[in-house]
């Protein structure tokens, strides 16, 4: 049974650009939640997505966006790229209202270099 | 504003000893809390989580402690196996008053070090 999937693994962007990773949940799971993890940090919510709308935003600017299609799967997209954005970028998928005793699956990560 | 603060960046033990990791909290609104584990080069995995209707749950080799009136946990691990050694995140939500569902706010974590 796969796990929860994100690509790519590593990514190098120049500051300005945009970027776009991408996360397929696990086998059975219906929400997406994706969260950045700076250096020496804990993960920070982004947002999360469930039957395809944004249900709920961290404290993020609008540069960060996404979307989740039908089969599930979701991509995050930063635009206008800045130095601060290099983490390594989170996905976890989980069942809607399913929270309490499991928590999410998370993923391995897409670990962001911007310079 | 840090909401979970984890406190001790490193913590090392030997092999066979009790681990305590430890970890604050500050918004009272928290119902939920878990702790989670990751490993370099790999996402957190779940590894025990408590309600604060509770003041213990235990899982083989790993206890989780709630104090709600000190806004204070910890996680036990016993016996400490070299392979325990990994970063630990302690997480909290408020869920349970309300809160937004997806939002878990994590801790900067401790890296645990079990030495054989």
């Amino acid at each position: 049974d796969a796990g929860v999937t994100q690509s790519p693994t590593h990514l190098i962007k120049t500051r300005g650009q945009q970027v776009t990773l991408r996360c397929s949940p696990k086998s059975g799971h219906d929400t997406v939640s994706w969260y950045q993890q700076a250096l020496g940090q804990g993960p920070q919510f982004i947002f999360q997505y469930y039957e395809e709308e944004e249900r709920q935003r961290g404290n993020f600017p609008d540069r960060f966006s996404g979307h989740q299609f039908p089969n599930y799967s979701s991509e995050l997209n930063v635009n206008a790229l800045l130095l601060g954005d290099s983490a390594l970028y989170l996905c976890a998928s989980s069942l809607f209202l399913a929270l309490t005793n499991y928590g999410y699956t998370f993923g391995s990560g897409t670990r962001l270099t911007v310079v | 504003d840090q909401q979970v603060k984890q406190n001790s960046p490193s913590l090392s033990v030997q092999e066979g000893r009790i681990s305590i990791l430890n970890c604050d909290y500050t918004n009272s609104m928290f119902d939920y809390f878990l702790w989670y584990k990751k490993y370099p080069a790999e996402g957190p995995t779940f590894l025990i989580s408590i309600s604060s209707i509770k003041d213990k749950n235990e899982d083989g080799r790993f206890t989780v402690f709630l104090n709600k009136s000190a806004k204070h946990l910890s996680l036990h691990i016993v016996p400490s196996q070299p392979g325990d050694s990994a970063v630990y995140f302690c997480a909290a939500s408020d869920w349970g008053n309300g809160g937004s569902q997806g939002n878990l706010i994590f801790g900067k974590g401790t890296k645990l070090s079990v030495k054989p």
